[in-house]
């Protein structure tokens, strides 16, 4: 059990729905990650908070969002779904930020999207 | 940019036997970290070992090692007396000290076999 709790763990919705996906991170950690996982696009790095600020930015679409919260839990909203979206969404955590290169990212189980 | 290279997609090693896995990477930042990480078939993301990029001496997790060859920029992952519970997704993974985001390789399935 890496300490990152995900939920819930399966979903399944239908095109142009709107769902949010729950992590909540390693105690202790201040850094969170949200990663996509698919067939034809492999693991994809979408964005980071560190402490509730965006750190780092990577290919998340415009219709999704993400937030931090003062508990440090964070939310992966994703709206007007397309099949495309199907996907295991991850979420990992780490005590620092971008503090260095020894940042060790522990993942949580994974939400896994069905798009009807 | 980083780009890491996992030319394996899939590899059988028997049961009690050690096995390879490669792993290239490029970056052309001077600090970074490479990381390896185990996805069974539940799909569960489990990290099994670190090396950083000025660490002196190979990273060792219990039978997990890393092979790291700077010049080379490899970071092979050996999986000594390997057992059926062994069988799973590796991923290679790498950040940077000014992007701690990880990007992944494509993955190399392994198949332990009795």
């Amino acid at each position: 059990d890496s300490g990152v709790t995900q939920t819930p763990k399966h979903l399944i919705t239908a095109t142009g729905q709107r769902v949010t996906l729950r992590c909540s991170p390693r105690s202790g950690d201040l850094s969170v990650y949200w990663y996509q996982q698919s067939l034809d696009q492999g693991l994809q790095f979408l964005i980071q908070y560190y402490n509730g600020e965006e750190r780092a930015k990577g290919n998340i679409l415009e219709r999704f969002s993400a937030q931090q919260f003062p508990d440090l839990h964070s939310e992966l909203n994703l709206s007007s779904l397309e099949l495309g979206d199907s996907a295991l969404y991850f979420c990992a955590s780490s005590v620092g930020g971008s503090l260095g290169a020894k940042n060790i990212q522990y993942f949580g189980a994974g939400t896994r999207l069905s798009v009807l | 940019a980083q780009k890491i290279t996992q030319t394996q997609p899939g590899m059988f090693v028997q049961e009690k036997e050690a096995v390879t896995l490669d792993c290239t990477y490029d970056t052309s930042d001077p600090s970074y970290g490479l990381f390896w990480y185990k996805q069974p078939s539940s799909g569960e993301m489990i990290f099994l070992i670190y090396q950083g990029s000025y660490d002196q001496q190979n990273a060792t997790e219990g039978r997990y090692s890393l092979n790291f060859q700077k010049a080379r920029k490899s970071a092979n992952l050996v999986i000594s007396a390997s057992q059926l519970g062994d069988s799973a997704m590796y991923f290679c993974a790498v950040n940077t000290g000014t992007a701690s985001k990880l990007t992944f390789g494509t993955g190399t399935r392994l198949q332990v076999t009795l």
